[in-house]
C-alpha cells in the first residue's frame, strides 16, 4: 500500500547548526508535500508545505525540497535555536482525494 | 491560528464506560478527522468526513463511532471503553476547496482507560 518513510526517528544537532529530515513516498499520485511540527501536549502545525509543479520552497529558516522523480522530498532547518526541539512529520497526499499518508516523525533535539 | 477545539484535554475513566470526546470548528470547514498517536508517534486516521452526514472509517480500525450532523461539530464515541483505547486522539479539518489540502489540528484529547 501507500507509505510514506521518513528519517532519521531522532535527530539531535548543536545549536546554531543546520538540521535535515528526509521523506519518501510512494503513491506516484501524490501532488502536495507538508510538512508538520507537533510541540509536546499540542496537536500537529503546519510549518511548510510544496506542491508537485515547485522544487523547492523558502520560509526564512526552513525550507522544503522535492524531487519527484525520487519521490523523495527534504525539510532543512538553519541555524537551530531551542524553539526548533520538537517532533516534525512529513506527509503526502493521497491521490484523487484529501487525505494525508503520514511518516512516523522525527524527534529534533537542540543541543544548547 | 487554526479555531479548532477539542475536550475534554484529558480524561482518565473506568473499562466499560461510554465516552464521547467532542470537536468542534469554526472555519466552516467541510472535511474533518479523527486520528489516533501513541504520543510522539505516528498518526493514524481512524474516521473522517467530507461534509454533513457523510462519515467514513480511516487506515486504523477502531471500535469507536462518528456523526456529522453538523458542518461544525464532529463527536467520537466510545461505547464500551477498554485499556487498549488508551491513547491520544487528534481532530483536524481542512477546506480541501482544490486549493489546499491544509489540515488544522486541535490540541487533543489524552485518554488513559483503567
Amino acid at each position: 500500500g501507500e507509505n510514506v518513510e521518513q528519517h532519521p526517528s531522532t535527530l539531535s544537532v548543536q545549536e546554531g547548526d543546520s538540521a535535515v529530515i528526509k521523506c519518501t513516498y510512494s503513491d506516484s499520485a501524490s501532488n502536495y508535500f507538508p510538512w508538520y511540527k507537533q510541540e509536546l501536549g499540542k496537536g500537529p502545525q503546519l510549518i511548510i508545505d510544496i506542491r508537485s509543479n515547485v522544487g523547492e520552497k523558502k520560509d526564512q529558516r526552513i525550507a522544503v525540497t522535492l524531487n519527484k522523480t525520487a519521490k523523495h522530498f527534504s525539510l532543512h532547518i538553519t541555524e537551530t535555536q531551542p524553539e526548533d526541539s520538537a517532533v516534525y512529520f512529513c506527509a503526502a497526499s493521497r491521490g484523487g482525494n484529501y487525505q494525508l499518508i503520514w511518516g512516523a516523525g522525527t524527534k529534533l533535539i537542540i543541543k544548547p | 491560528e487554526a479555531d479548532i477545539y477539542q475536550t475534554p484535554r484529558y480524561l482518565v475513566i473506568g473499562t466499560g464506560k461510554k465516552i464521547t470526546l467532542e470537536c468542534s470548528q469554526t472555519m466552516g470547514h467541510d472535511k474533518m478527522y479523527w486520528y489516533q498517536q501513541d504520543p510522539g508517534m505516528e498518526l493514524h486516521l481512524i474516521h473522517y468526513s467530507y461534509g454533513v452526514n457523510s462519515t467514513e472509517k480511516g487506515d486504523l480500525s477502531s471500535e469507536s463511532t462518528v456523526s456529522r450532523i453538523r458542518t461544525e461539530h464532529f463527536p467520537l464515541t466510545l461505547e464500551s471503553a477498554r485499556p487498549s483505547h488508551t491513547s491520544q486522539y487528534l481532530c483536524a479539518s481542512s477546506d480541501g476547496d482544490g486549493r489546499s489540502n491544509i489540515q488544522y489540528f486541535g490540541a487533543g484529547t489524552r485518554l488513559s482507560v483503567l
